[in-house]
């Protein structure tokens, strides 16, 4: 699977839009993005996955450039509850194996 | 609709002793996983399996561990003989085929 690069850390005021990018250079054409969240003490939620086209859930917004070597995740109305570690993952198809976590991006939503 | 059931949430056990952690999965999953957390550090895959068979155990420890999901009931995760570095939060997922991964609270094991 793919290496993932994402940011150590980033701050999003209450009520704004966060962005959370990452990097995929070496992404092959039959690896999927994934992304999760882990809020402390608690299991890591599944937020949204695509392939290439932009994606949309109730959570949020997966934009994946044409290219495919990189991807935003997008909290359009960041809340407090939001604060957490995110990461993203990349893995081969949609189906079943290992999900391997790097160090994500921790995410502090200020008010 | 229930999400994955862990138990017990917390676990403490004294070196030596046997843990047992249970991970009930999602409705209509046949596909369990393992991860490991460490104090301060990320999410390491241990094992994956699919109703009575190991598929992966690529991160498991070779010995002490061992992990099961049989036919009928939760899927097991057995660690003999603890020590204290074996102290961290136990993490199970499940999905169906081509669907995310849906973890559970997972199970934090203390050894003293």
């Amino acid at each position: 699977d793919a290496k993932t690069t994402q940011p150590p850390s980033m701050d999003c005021a209450e009520g704004r839009a966060a962005n959370l990018p990452c990097n995929h250079s070496t992404i092959s054409g039959n690896e999927y993005v994934y992304w999760y969240r882990q809020i402390h003490s608690q299991g890591p939620q599944y937020i949204i996955h695509g392939l290439k086209n932009n994606e949309t859930n109730e959570m949020a917004s997966l934009i994946i450039t044409e290219d495919r070597k990189s991807s935003t995740l997008i909290l359009p109305h960041a809340t407090l509850r939001d604060t957490a570690v995110y990461y993203c993952i990349v893995r081969v198809s949609s189906n079943t194996g290992k999900l391997i976590f790097g160090q994500g991006t921790t995410l502090q939503v200020k008010p | 609709n229930a999400g994955v059931m862990q138990n017990p949430r917390h676990l403490v056990r004294r070196r030596g002793q046997e843990a047992r952690l249970r991970c009930s999965p999602m409705k209509g999953h046949s596909h369990v996983y393992w991860y490991r957390q460490l104090p301060e550090e990320g999410l390491k895959f241990m094992v994956y399996l699919q109703k009575e068979n190991i598929i992966d155990e690529s991160g498991m420890p070779k010995e002490r561990f061992s992990a099961e999901f049989p036919k009928e009931g939760p899927s097991i995760l057995r660690i003999q003989q603890v020590v204290r570095g074996d102290s961290a939060a136990y993490f199970c997922a499940s999905s169906s085929e081509n669907q995310p991964q849906h973890f559970g609270d997972g199970t934090r094991l203390s050894i003293l």
